[in-house]
């Protein structure tokens, strides 16, 4: 079964709306969670870093007032994207990662397609 | 600075043959690696990952092998099939951030 898993997998919405996509960690405790998108042709680009009971860190280039991060609980973060426009219609995925023994594992979540229309 | 390179944007192999798909990185603080695939309009599917603290993870057909000395990350796949036709990504993680290659094509012709 998942251990991230990402909700919704589809969602289309007008433009001018916000959405909300949720990310949860299953059967572990995430302090610190991952946000990335993909554009058509291109590869996964790291959006920002959800921190658990502080403000999310955002690469360079992504509008922290657009995309809106909270991550309320060990086990949930959320990425919502604020006035959505057509040009914001992307892949959203989101990752966690986990300490073992062996090192750590990173897990993802299924991914959110987004269609702003 | 691109941290995680993957040279050969384009690999076409036969059926049944192996397809070696290659990743070279720079930072040598990754400890976690994996290979993803892509299928056009699809979500990425994760194939396989392997940890800094191992050189070699199999998984039925696909096998990820790490040199670390090198910073060279490669996949194998045999069988290759023609249902393996996709986009083929690798990422280099470093305190859970992942950074992904730019992807190479493969093509399986029957």
């Amino acid at each position: 079964g998942a251990v991230v898993s990402q909700h919704p997998s589809w969602v289309i919405c007008k433009s001018g709306t916000s959405v909300k996509i949720e990310c949860r960690s299953l059967d572990f405790q995430a302090t610190t969670m991952f946000w990335y998108r993909q554009f058509p042709k291109q590869s996964l680009m790291l959006m920002a870093t959800s921190n658990e009971g502080s403000k999310a860190t955002y690469e360079q280039g992504v509008e922290k007032d657009k995309f809106l991060i909270n991550h309320a609980s060990l086990t949930l973060s959320t990425l919502t994207v604020t006035s959505a426009h057509p040009e914001d219609s992307s892949f959203y995925i989101c990752s966690a990662s986990v300490r073992g023994l062996r090192g750590n594992t990173i897990y993802f979540g299924e991914g959110s397609w987004l269609t702003v229309v | 600075d691109q941290q995680v390179k993957q040279n050969s944007p384009s690999l076409s192999v036969q059926e049944g043959r192996i397809s070696i798909l290659n990743c070279d990185y720079t930072n040598s603080m990754f400890d976690y690696f994996l290979w993803y695939k892509k299928y056009p309009a699809e979500g990425p599917t994760f194939l396989i990952s392997i940890s800094s603290i191992k050189d070699k993870n199999e998984d039925g057909r696909f096998t990820v092998f790490l040199n670390k000395s090198a910073k060279h990350l490669s996949l194998h796949i045999v069988p290759s099939q023609p249902g393996d036709s996709a986009v083929y990504f690798c990422a280099a993680t470093n305190a859970g951030k992942s950074t992904f290659g730019d992807g190479t094509t493969l093509t399986v012709k029957p």
